[in-house]
């Protein structure tokens, strides 16, 4: 089974450009989340996705960050203008719902940004 | 009071050792556990996850919860240098809606061999 992919794998910008990343879940995980992880910290929740619904964007900077989910399955999370503290591992999970109810999320790569 | 409390070490082993991961938390809606594992420049992996207390085995990982203390741990036995890496103890909420994780801020290891 393929895992979840993501693009591109380093991103290097000035503040106030703008950026894109990508991400293309397991086959079949309705669910689709989006973390910003800095460095020497865990995981933070940027936005979840249930389908191609929002389901939670309370910790998203709505004012330069944006998340669409076209079609239920890939997602674009974009950046714009970025900041310094922008810099960070934006990584992409999804999960599916089992017997428990536990939704395990699985993890891409991640995108490393930096923003000089 | 930070939600989720871990050390974030680092915690250097002797190979064959057996290591204790902790995590403590202040929020009793969290129900479910889990530990993933992330190395260097790679996105977290699920290692283990649980919804009730008691313990947890799987091979050499044993995860322990502890509701009434709320207090976590991953136990890792005859420890491998292929073990380095961080771990971070990941909680969520019960409940419909959002499935948000709530992360520590990972422990680094090192097992030498």
């Amino acid at each position: 089974e393929a895992g979840v992919a993501q693009s591109p794998r380093y991103k290097i910008i000035e503040k106030r450009q703008s950026v894109a990343f990508w991400c293309n879940p397991i086959s079949g995980h309705a669910t689709l989340y989006w973390y910003q992880q800095i460095l020497g910290q865990g995981p933070k929740l940027l936005i979840q996705f249930q389908n191609n619904g929002v389901v939670d964007d309370s910790q998203l900077p709505k004012d330069r960050f944006s998340a669409e989910r076209l079609k239920g399955v890939d997602s674009t999370l974009k950046i714009q203008p970025a900041k310094l503290e922008d810099s960070a591992v934006y990584l992409c999970a999804s999960s599916f719902p089992t017997g428990t109810g536990s939704h395990e999320q699985y993890f891409g790569p991640g995108t490393r940004l930096t923003v000089t | 009071q930070k939600e989720v409390e871990q050390d974030p070490g680092p915690l250097s082993v002797p190979e064959g050792a057996i290591v204790s991961l902790n995590c403590t938390y202040s929020n009793s809606a969290f129900q479910y556990f889990m530990w993933y594992r992330q190395y260097s420049r790679k996105g977290p992996e699920l290692l283990m996850y649980t919804y009730s207390s008691g313990n947890k085995e799987d091979g050499r990982f044993t995860a322990q919860v502890d509701k009434s203390s709320k207090y976590i741990s991953l136990f890792i036995r005859d420890s491998q240098p292929s073990d380095s890496a961080t771990y971070l103890c990941a909680l969520r909420r019960s409940g419909a809606g959002s499935y948000q994780l709530t992360f520590g801020k990972g422990t680094k290891l090192s097992v030498i061999p």
